[in-house]
């Protein structure tokens, strides 16, 4: 089954203590990304990836680090979290570049990781 | 500064009728623009998009509409089912980034 996975689920947290959220997709995607959802925010872009090797700051990349080594995993790293990285988590990935990521390609969202940093 | 608008935090709709979400945008860059759907507790569903080249795109019950001069899209759902009751997610992308607008929650009534 196609899919984009998260793990944790849920992750409640203390200011400082460094964490990893894993984004794992088995569609041979090229793109992925990181994404949070606030109340009254919506959702907004943390980083994305073109590829391998190939990161990119979104709207709000401050406090957060990615890498992708495999063209599978894309994790999130708080290296020193704090109480405002509070936030439901969001991992997607999409097909292929072919011309931008939004022509012709969706994004397909894994279901979420609930953080709470106390 | 809110690239992609989506002023009307809810929505409620008879089964039945129209259900019409509206998404307005700062930047004439954009080039495509998308809706998803969102349920409790999951992820975003991708449901339809359209080119900037484009003023719509129809998928079955739903038809996007584009007014660049207006710098204005908007969703129509017909016939309204009570399963769209759900959160819908305007976003725009440009140079690879997606940029999402706050969402409007749709109730479908009975």
């Amino acid at each position: 089954e196609a899919q984009v996975t998260q793990n944790p689920r849920y992750l409640i947290t203390v200011t400082g203590k460094k964490l990893t959220v894993t984004c794992s997709q088995n569609m041979n995607h090229e793109y992925m990304s990181w994404y949070r959802q606030d109340p009254g925010l919506g959702l907004r872009q943390i980083y994305y990836s073109m590829n391998v090797e190939v990161t990119d700051k979104g709207d709000v990349p401050e406090g957060y680090k990615v890498s992708r080594k495999e063209k599978r995993n894309f994790p999130l790293i708080l290296e020193s979290p704090s109480p405002n990285q509070t936030s439901l988590y969001f991992c997607a990935s999409t097909p292929g570049l072919a011309g931008g990521v939004g022509r012709r390609e969706t994004q397909y969202f894994g279901p979420g990781t609930r953080l709470l940093v106390l | 500064d809110q690239q992609v608008k989506q002023n009307s935090p809810s929505l409620s709709v008879q089964e039945g009728r129209i259900s019409i979400l509206n998404c307005d945008y700062t930047n004439s860059m954009f080039d495509y623009f998308l809706w998803y759907k969102k349920y409790p507790a999951e992820g975003p569903t991708f449901l339809i998009s359209i080119s900037s080249i484009k003023d719509k795109n129809e998928d079955g019950r739903f038809t996007v509409f584009l007014n660049k001069s207006a710098k204005h899209l908007s969703l129509h759902i017909v016939p309204s089912q009570p399963g769209d009751s759900a959160v819908y997610f305007c976003a725009a992308s440009l140079d690879d980034k997606i940029i999402f607008g706050k969402g409007t929650r749709l109730h479908i009534l009975p």
